[in-house]
Protein backbone atom coordinates (compact mmCIF):
# COMPACT_ATOMS: atom_id res chain seq x y z
CA UNK A 1 0.00 0.00 0.00
CA UNK A 2 2.05 3.32 -1.22
CA UNK A 3 -0.78 5.40 -0.30
CA UNK A 4 -0.65 8.69 -2.47
CA UNK A 5 2.37 8.91 -5.01
CA UNK A 6 3.15 12.25 -6.33
CA UNK A 7 5.49 12.59 -9.80
CA UNK A 8 7.77 14.51 -10.36
CA UNK A 9 9.25 15.25 -7.14
CA UNK A 10 11.22 18.21 -8.81
CA UNK A 11 10.51 20.10 -12.11
CA UNK A 12 11.87 23.90 -13.52
CA UNK A 13 9.57 25.34 -16.56
CA UNK A 14 9.81 28.06 -18.42
CA UNK A 15 6.95 30.55 -19.01
CA UNK A 16 4.76 29.49 -21.28
CA UNK A 17 5.17 25.42 -21.51
CA UNK A 18 2.61 22.85 -20.14
CA UNK A 19 3.03 20.04 -18.35
CA UNK A 20 0.56 17.95 -15.94
CA UNK A 21 1.47 16.42 -12.23
CA UNK A 22 0.62 12.99 -11.85
CA UNK A 23 -1.40 12.26 -8.07
CA UNK A 24 -1.94 8.37 -7.91
CA UNK A 25 -3.72 6.73 -4.55
CA UNK A 26 -3.89 3.02 -3.72
CA UNK A 27 -6.42 3.44 -1.04
CA UNK A 28 -9.85 3.64 -3.28
CA UNK A 29 -10.22 6.93 -1.86
CA UNK A 30 -13.45 8.62 -3.83
CA UNK A 31 -12.81 12.24 -2.40
CA UNK A 32 -8.77 13.64 -4.26
CA UNK A 33 -7.36 17.15 -3.79
CA UNK A 34 -4.75 19.66 -5.27
CA UNK A 35 -3.57 22.28 -2.52
CA UNK A 36 -1.04 24.55 -3.80
CA UNK A 37 1.64 25.68 -0.58
CA UNK A 38 3.28 29.43 -0.50
CA UNK A 39 5.51 30.49 1.70
CA UNK A 40 3.77 32.25 5.04
CA UNK A 41 0.31 31.29 2.84
CA UNK A 42 -0.87 27.76 4.65
CA UNK A 43 -2.35 25.62 2.04
CA UNK A 44 -4.90 26.61 -0.70
CA UNK A 45 -7.30 24.20 -2.30
CA UNK A 46 -6.97 24.27 -5.95
CA UNK A 47 -9.35 21.75 -7.60
CA UNK A 48 -11.13 18.60 -5.78
CA UNK A 49 -13.33 15.78 -7.38
CA UNK A 50 -15.62 13.70 -5.30
CA UNK A 51 -15.25 10.75 -7.51
CA UNK A 52 -14.48 9.63 -11.12
CA UNK A 53 -15.99 12.07 -13.38
CA UNK A 54 -16.61 14.82 -11.23
CA UNK A 55 -14.44 17.49 -9.98
CA UNK A 56 -14.81 20.97 -9.15
CA UNK A 57 -13.07 24.61 -8.41
CA UNK A 58 -11.29 25.58 -5.18
CA UNK A 59 -9.91 28.69 -4.05
CA UNK A 60 -7.66 28.76 -6.61
CA UNK A 61 -8.21 27.46 -10.35
CA UNK A 62 -6.94 29.64 -12.36
CA UNK A 63 -4.26 28.50 -14.89
CA UNK A 64 -5.03 24.84 -13.37
CA UNK A 65 -6.97 21.89 -15.00
CA UNK A 66 -8.28 18.72 -13.77
CA UNK A 67 -9.77 15.11 -14.73
CA UNK A 68 -10.70 12.28 -12.70
CA UNK A 69 -11.22 9.33 -15.46
CA UNK A 70 -10.36 6.54 -12.65
CA UNK A 71 -10.50 6.17 -9.08
CA UNK A 72 -7.05 6.40 -8.71
CA UNK A 73 -5.88 9.14 -11.04
CA UNK A 74 -6.45 12.89 -10.40
CA UNK A 75 -3.92 14.74 -12.81
CA UNK A 76 -3.34 18.75 -12.57
CA UNK A 77 -2.95 20.35 -15.64
CA UNK A 78 -1.10 23.87 -16.37
CA UNK A 79 -1.41 24.80 -19.65
CA UNK A 80 0.38 27.89 -19.81
CA UNK A 81 2.84 27.96 -17.20
CA UNK A 82 3.75 31.59 -15.20
CA UNK A 83 6.01 32.72 -12.67
CA UNK A 84 3.10 33.03 -10.53
CA UNK A 85 2.30 29.53 -10.14
CA UNK A 86 5.81 28.70 -8.87
CA UNK A 87 4.74 26.74 -5.78
CA UNK A 88 4.68 23.25 -4.13
CA UNK A 89 2.36 20.81 -5.14
CA UNK A 90 0.22 18.65 -3.10
CA UNK A 91 -2.13 15.92 -3.69
CA UNK A 92 -4.27 15.01 -1.02
CA UNK A 93 -7.49 12.08 -0.78
CA UNK A 94 -9.63 10.59 1.86
CA UNK A 95 -12.69 8.35 2.00
CA UNK A 96 -16.15 9.51 2.19
CA UNK A 97 -16.77 7.93 5.13
CA UNK A 98 -14.93 6.82 7.85
CA UNK A 99 -15.29 3.39 9.18
CA UNK A 100 -17.66 3.66 11.92
CA UNK A 101 -19.84 5.14 9.28
CA UNK A 102 -19.23 8.62 10.83
CA UNK A 103 -17.93 11.54 8.21
CA UNK A 104 -14.53 11.55 7.97
CA UNK A 105 -11.97 14.35 6.48
CA UNK A 106 -8.61 13.35 7.49
CA UNK A 107 -6.79 13.64 4.37
CA UNK A 108 -3.96 11.75 3.52
CA UNK A 109 -1.09 14.06 1.93
CA UNK A 110 1.35 13.01 -1.42
CA UNK A 111 5.07 14.40 -0.60
CA UNK A 112 4.72 17.00 -2.64
CA UNK A 113 6.25 18.55 -6.10
CA UNK A 114 8.36 21.10 -6.22
CA UNK A 115 7.53 23.37 -9.20
CA UNK A 116 9.71 26.36 -10.56
CA UNK A 117 9.25 28.55 -13.51
CA UNK A 118 11.02 30.92 -15.20
CA UNK B 1 -17.03 32.21 6.02
CA UNK B 2 -14.77 29.37 7.77
CA UNK B 3 -11.23 30.25 8.49
CA UNK B 4 -8.68 29.01 10.94
CA UNK B 5 -5.89 31.12 12.60
CA UNK B 6 -2.66 30.46 13.32
CA UNK B 7 -1.67 33.48 15.31
CA UNK B 8 2.48 32.75 15.67
CA UNK B 9 4.15 32.39 12.46
CA UNK B 10 7.70 31.00 14.22
CA UNK B 11 8.16 30.17 17.90
CA UNK B 12 11.58 29.03 18.99
CA UNK B 13 11.72 26.16 22.18
CA UNK B 14 14.58 24.95 23.95
CA UNK B 15 14.73 21.54 23.76
CA UNK B 16 13.37 19.50 26.74
CA UNK B 17 11.12 22.82 27.39
CA UNK B 18 6.89 22.27 26.68
CA UNK B 19 5.19 23.51 23.81
CA UNK B 20 2.08 24.72 23.12
CA UNK B 21 0.63 25.77 19.46
CA UNK B 22 -2.26 28.11 19.25
CA UNK B 23 -5.14 27.45 16.86
CA UNK B 24 -8.20 29.35 16.67
CA UNK B 25 -11.44 28.61 14.20
CA UNK B 26 -14.28 30.33 13.04
CA UNK B 27 -17.09 28.01 12.37
CA UNK B 28 -20.51 27.95 13.59
CA UNK B 29 -20.90 24.23 14.59
CA UNK B 30 -18.90 21.74 16.02
CA UNK B 31 -15.96 21.44 13.92
CA UNK B 32 -13.72 18.43 12.96
CA UNK B 33 -10.14 19.79 13.77
CA UNK B 34 -6.55 18.21 12.84
CA UNK B 35 -3.16 19.24 13.50
CA UNK B 36 -0.89 17.79 10.48
CA UNK B 37 3.16 18.09 11.19
CA UNK B 38 5.49 19.00 8.05
CA UNK B 39 8.86 18.04 7.92
CA UNK B 40 11.18 19.68 5.25
CA UNK B 41 10.82 18.93 2.50
CA UNK B 42 8.10 16.54 3.22
CA UNK B 43 4.69 16.12 3.13
CA UNK B 44 2.20 16.73 5.85
CA UNK B 45 1.36 13.74 8.37
CA UNK B 46 -1.43 13.73 10.25
CA UNK B 47 -0.85 14.51 14.18
CA UNK B 48 -4.10 14.30 16.03
CA UNK B 49 -7.85 14.84 15.12
CA UNK B 50 -11.00 15.94 17.31
CA UNK B 51 -14.36 14.89 16.03
CA UNK B 52 -16.40 14.54 19.17
CA UNK B 53 -15.95 12.80 22.68
CA UNK B 54 -13.00 13.43 25.13
CA UNK B 55 -12.13 16.91 24.78
CA UNK B 56 -8.45 16.10 25.16
CA UNK B 57 -7.07 14.15 22.31
CA UNK B 58 -3.80 12.44 22.12
CA UNK B 59 -2.00 12.05 18.92
CA UNK B 60 1.27 10.48 17.62
CA UNK B 61 5.07 11.70 18.81
CA UNK B 62 3.71 12.65 22.23
CA UNK B 63 1.60 15.64 20.86
CA UNK B 64 -1.96 16.69 22.60
CA UNK B 65 -4.29 19.07 21.54
CA UNK B 66 -7.07 20.56 23.94
CA UNK B 67 -11.03 21.09 22.20
CA UNK B 68 -12.00 24.33 24.34
CA UNK B 69 -15.54 25.43 22.46
CA UNK B 70 -15.85 28.49 24.38
CA UNK B 71 -12.68 29.67 23.29
CA UNK B 72 -12.83 28.32 19.42
CA UNK B 73 -9.27 26.52 19.91
CA UNK B 74 -7.68 23.62 19.30
CA UNK B 75 -4.09 24.22 20.52
CA UNK B 76 -1.37 21.66 20.51
CA UNK B 77 0.98 20.46 23.25
CA UNK B 78 4.25 18.56 24.03
CA UNK B 79 5.27 18.42 27.43
CA UNK B 80 8.98 18.37 26.45
CA UNK B 81 10.34 19.21 22.81
CA UNK B 82 13.06 17.21 20.75
CA UNK B 83 15.21 18.61 18.39
CA UNK B 84 12.98 15.77 15.70
CA UNK B 85 10.68 18.26 16.64
CA UNK B 86 11.47 20.80 14.72
CA UNK B 87 9.02 21.46 11.69
CA UNK B 88 6.00 23.62 10.48
CA UNK B 89 2.87 22.26 12.32
CA UNK B 90 -0.77 22.97 10.65
CA UNK B 91 -3.75 23.25 12.03
CA UNK B 92 -7.07 22.57 9.82
CA UNK B 93 -10.56 22.65 10.18
CA UNK B 94 -13.62 20.17 8.60
CA UNK B 95 -16.85 21.08 8.44
CA UNK B 96 -20.29 18.98 8.42
CA UNK B 97 -21.14 17.27 4.91
CA UNK B 98 -18.45 19.42 3.01
CA UNK B 99 -15.60 17.13 2.60
CA UNK B 100 -12.94 19.81 2.32
CA UNK B 101 -10.17 21.13 5.02
CA UNK B 102 -9.47 25.01 5.55
CA UNK B 103 -5.93 25.30 6.83
CA UNK B 104 -4.28 27.14 8.74
CA UNK B 105 -1.28 29.32 7.71
CA UNK B 106 1.16 27.38 9.87
CA UNK B 107 3.29 27.86 12.91
CA UNK B 108 7.37 27.15 12.15
CA UNK B 109 8.48 25.52 15.23
CA UNK B 110 13.11 26.27 15.74
CA UNK B 111 14.36 23.67 18.27
CA UNK B 112 17.00 25.27 20.08
CA UNK B 113 19.58 22.97 22.26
Amino acid sequence: NAGVTQTPKFRILKIGQSMTLQCTQDMNHNYMYWYRQDPGMGLKLIYYSVGAGITDKGEVPNGYNVSRSTTEDFPLRLELAAPSQTSVYFCASNPELGTSGSPLYEQYFGPGTRLTVT
Amino acid sequence: AQSVTQPDIHITVSEGASLELRCNYSYGATPYLFWYVQSPGQGLQLLLKYFSGDTLVQGIKGFEAEFKRSQSSFNLRKPSVHWSDAAEYFCAVGYTGFQKLVFGTGTRLLVSP
